[in-house]
């Protein structure tokens, strides 16, 4: 079956820690986004790729790190930059033309000890 | 810029009754729209689309009028089932965005039994 995956599904940072969350599609769509999602705000965007060795800045990039080295995986790092880091994760994929739909993952809920 | 508004929620119905849940947007172009369904704990899941002025999308018993003079996409379904508890969001994607989605902030619906 095609679609995203993402890992782990519950993630747990120290203070002062960076940590990375997956993403990887085998939907061999072009593009791929990241939002960060908090309980009454719908989802924010934190970067996005249109193609391989490509990303832009969301709306909400400071503290965070992306990479577009394959098609089919697009990991997150989130920095010891991002004073707030708790939120859940999504991570999304489209075939990147107008009209198609994003396609999501089932999330990682990252945590601070 | 492109936005999308959802009314307030939370949104609680006993089981069979009628659902409208509404949305508006404001969008430079002629934007793609989108209602994604959440079901807790996990990612979003496409629930229909319009791509075009009076597209009729449904799904599942759910269904959206693109309705352009109105800028609205209203999510309807004639009788709810427990099952459709879950947040409900809307989304647009404008053309001239590299197939990005603006969301609304999401409703979310309890069904009783």
């Amino acid at each position: 079956d095609g679609g995203i995956t993402q890992s782990p599904k519950y993630l747990f940072r120290k203070e002062g820690q960076n940590v990375t969350l997956s993403c990887e599609q085998n939907l061999n769509h072009d593009a791929m986004y990241w939002y960060r999602q908090d309980p009454g705000q719908g989802l924010r965007l934190i970067y996005y790729s249109q193609i391989v060795n490509d990303f832009q800045k969301g709306d909400i990039a400071e503290g965070y790190s992306v990479s577009r080295e394959k098609k089919e995986s697009f990991p997150l790092t989130v920095t010891s930059a991002q004073k707030n880091p708790t939120a859940f994760y999504l991570c999304a994929s489209s075939m990147g033309r107008e009209h198609q739909p994003q396609h999501f993952g089932d999330g990682t809920r990252l945590s601070i000890l | 810029g492109n936005s999308v508004t959802q009314m307030e929620g939370p949104v609680t119905l006993s089981e069979e009754a009628f659902l409208t849940i509404n949305c508006t947007y404001t969008a430079t172009g002629y934007p793609s729209l989108f209602w994604y369904v959440q079901y807790p704990g996990e990612g979003l899941q496409l629930l229909l689309k319009a791509t075009k002025a009076d597209d009729k999308g449904s799904n599942k018993g759910f269904e959206a009028t693109y309705r352009k003079e109105t800028t609205s996409f209203h999510l309807e379904k004639g009788s709810v089932q427990v099952s459709d508890s879950a947040v409900y969001f809307c989304a647009l994607s404008d053309p001239g965005a590299n197939s990005k989605l603006t969301f609304g902030k999401g409703i979310t619906l309890s069904v009783r039994p």
